[in-house]
């Protein structure tokens, strides 16, 4: 059973930084392409950025460019997403999805970033 | 960007009873690679987002086959043969074909 777990989130002031994770389980992570999508509170789905198998590869939302890095470790079947210069815009639930043949076909439970003084 | 655009945003219907949600995107979805990379998702209240339909019409592992995905180019239409309770949540279409992926705005089905 796939299965995907982020944690990480949590409040932080403007400007601040949060690092998010997301554990993969029950897939080759090695073999799939990996994406996050936020949804803000009451809001819609936005993505955020994805990243290739060997980390080679990254996309991202123009709002995001220059502030989020996102990266992998496949020896610990790990997704992360650096999150630098926080604003308050950025608060949402953060999800990870694994992205296989730009199909989000696996979603995480998410975790919550709220950036507030 | 690729707008998507949903119609309706919200969608009333009784139990049984077929529904309908469309979407339309601002360009067209066919990739380059000859696929349309056009999704749907559902968002059941206090969920995560859950894969239904990928690439306009094929279902994924699980789904009931009461959900089927058409259209073509621009224009993509998600059908319900007959709703039921466990479908009330918010629907989302999605374009991968291009970067960045996309979502339309959701459409909220609920029962009368």
């Amino acid at each position: 059973e796939v299965q995907l777990v982020e944690s990480g989130g949590g409040l932080v002031q403007p400007g601040g930084s949060l690092r998010l994770s997301c554990v993969a389980s029950g897939f080759t992570y090695n073999t799939y392409w990996m994406s996050w999508v936020r949804q803000a509170p009451g809001k819609g789905l936005e993505w955020v950025a994805n990243i290739d198998q060997d980390g080679s590869k990254k996309n991202y939302v123009d709002s995001v460019k220059g502030r989020f890095t996102i990266s992998r470790d496949n020896a610990k079947n790990s997704l992360y997403l650096q999150m630098n210069s926080l604003r308050a815009e950025d608060t949402a639930v953060y999800y990870c999805a694994r992205d296989y043949w730009n199909v989000l076909d696996h979603w995480g439970q998410g975790t919550l970033v709220t950036v507030s003084s | 960007d690729i707008v998507m655009t949903q119609t309706p945003l919200s969608s009333p219907v009784t139990l049984g009873q077929p529904a309908s949600i469309s979407c339309r995107s601002s360009q067209s979805l066919v990739h380059s690679d000859g696929n349309t990379y056009l999704s749907w998702l559902q968002q059941r209240p206090g969920q995560p987002p859950r894969l239904l339909i990928y690439k306009i019409s094929n279902r994924f592992s699980g789904v009931p086959d009461r959900f089927s995905g058409s259209g073509a180019g621009t224009d993509f239409t998600l059908k319900m043969s007959r709703v039921e309770a466990e479908d009330v949540g918010v629907y989302y279409c999605m374009q991968a074909t291009q970067f960045p992926y996309t979502f339309g705005q959701g459409t909220k089905l609920e029962i009368k």
